[in-house]
């Protein structure tokens, strides 16, 4: 089974500051990658997805962007963050082609504080 | 809209009793429906899936209802125990949309001892 690995963690930026997350899989190829964010006690919005490498499809405007440098990487960047950028980012991957019934799966995600 | 929710944002229950959290959904073409349960400071986590074609799914403890007449699915955890104390998330999808979730807002189950 695919495990999703997501740094750092928390991280704390000031207003203004360039941000770069990422996200590794390992235990499968050519997966569906999602980047989500999660404001506190709420649901999940869905901000990219891409089905390969280089294929980034935005799902909502946005101060963020994203990029598929390789298979199995997702980073989620942004050139100057604003207050609103804060949060907590999950990235998640899908197994399987077509649109075969397959569950997401979560890595444990970055909490982000802008300051 | 597209939604996907939940009936109540808390439920509160007795260690050893049986939980139940329910959810509604607006789109009759989602074909796909999964539960996450999702630990503080944790990401969701894969709990059981059900497909439209289908109108319970049990798995360890847990089981799903799909009730496609009037959008509603619920999950159903026997014998709740204090690690069970997560918020559950809702999810659905629909064919062709590449997988793409749509989540409800959560749930917290709290297990009281």
């Amino acid at each position: 089974s695919q495990t999703i690995h997501q740094w750092p963690a928390t991280l704390v930026q000031p207003v203004g500051s360039p941000l770069s997350l990422e996200c590794t899989v390992e235990g499968t190829s050519n997966p569906n990658l999602y980047w989500y964010r999660q404001a506190a006690g709420r649901g999940l919005q869905l901000l990219f997805y891409s089905v390969g490498i280089g294929q980034i499809s935005s799902e909502v405007p946005q101060n963020l962007s994203a990029s598929r440098p390789q298979d199995r990487q997702f980073i989620l960047s942004s050139k100057k963050l604003l207050l609103s950028d804060s949060g907590f980012y999950l990235c998640a991957c899908r197994t399987g082609t077509g649109v075969g019934d397959q569950p997401q799966h979560f890595g444990d995600g970055t909490r982000l504080s802008i300051l | 809209g597209e939604s996907v929710g939940l009936h109540l944002p808390t439920l509160s229950v007795q260690e050893g009793d049986n939980s139940i959290i329910n959810c509604a959904y607006s789109n009759s073409a989602s074909d796909y429906f999964i539960w996450y349960k999702q630990e503080s400071g944790k990401g969701p986590q894969f709990i059981i899936d059900i497909r439209s074609n289908m109108d319970k799914r049990q798995g360890q403890r847990v089981t799903v209802l799909l009730n496609k007449t009037v959008k509603h699915l619920s999950l159903q955890i026997a014998a709740t125990q204090p690690g069970d104390s997560a918020v559950y998330f809702c999810a659905g999808t629909k064919r062709g949309s590449q997988g793409n979730l749509i989540f409800g807002k959560g749930t917290k189950l709290s297990v009281k001892p």
